[in-house]
């Protein structure tokens, strides 16, 4: 059974400085991964999907890579801004249009 | 990007009594997925909604509790029957549009129980 986690839950950082999300997952046989954030009360917004062939996804100040041999994802947010506070989720999928199993979500907070 | 709308945004219910979610989307979709989430929780999934057929449940998800309709490729509904106050949480479906691999959530329905 596929299980995701991302550490940190809750990271706090000062507007200017790079966040970096980390996601996990224990089975490597995954189509693609994608990364969301959710503000309080909302819903999902997609940020970023990553094929399993891929290795990187850019988007703006958003990079994320994928290490599939290592169940390993990494979104970076450059130079935080206070509207980047957010819960930021990734999820996997085993294959095309099928569902997400989800991790727990990190809950950054960036200060003014 | 896909448009994907839920209606009610948000009800308070009394503990016994039934809520029936909407989804729509505004293009075709060939499964549809039904979420919860739970408070201060990440997202689970409850069911997988296809066309024509019944539903998928995941463990732990019953149909007498959680019964899905799907009657077309852009419309599905989840009840919550005979509410008590765990359910309370807010409930969001999803789809892959247009064919592709991203998928699209709707705002999500919050649902207190009372």
């Amino acid at each position: 059974k596929q299980e995701v986690t991302q550490i940190p839950a809750a990271l706090s950082v000062p507007e200017g400085e790079n966040l970096v999300l980390n996601c996990s997952f224990t089975d490597s046989a995954i189509y693609n991964l994608q990364w969301f954030r959710q503000d309080p009360g909302k819903g999902l917004t997609s940020l970023l999907l990553i094929q399993s062939s891929q290795r990187e996804q850019t988007s703006g100040r958003l990079n994320a890579s994928l290490d599939k041999s290592s169940g390993r994802s990494t979104l970076y947010i450059a130079a935080s801004q206070p509207g980047d506070s957010a819960t930021y989720l990734c999820a996997v999928t085993r294959a095309a249009g099928n569902k997400l199993t989800f991790g727990g979500g990190t809950r950054v907070l960036v200060k003014p | 990007s896909a448009v994907i709308s839920q209606k009610p945004s948000r009800d308070i219910c009394q503990r016994g009594t039934s809520l029936t979610i909407q989804c729509q989307v505004d293009s075709q979709v060939t499964m549809m997925f039904w979420y919860r989430q739970q408070p201060g929780q990440s997202l689970t999934l409850i069911a997988t909604a296809n066309q024509g057929s019944e539903a998928t449940y995941e463990s732990g998800f019953v149909i007498d509790k959680f019964p899905i309709s799907r009657p077309n490729l852009t419309f599905s509904t989840l009840t919550v029957s005979n509410m008590s106050p765990e359910d309370s949480s807010i409930y969001l479906c999803s789809g892959n549009r247009g064919g592709t691999d991203t998928q699209y959530f709707g705002p999500g329905t919050r649902l207190t129980v009372l």
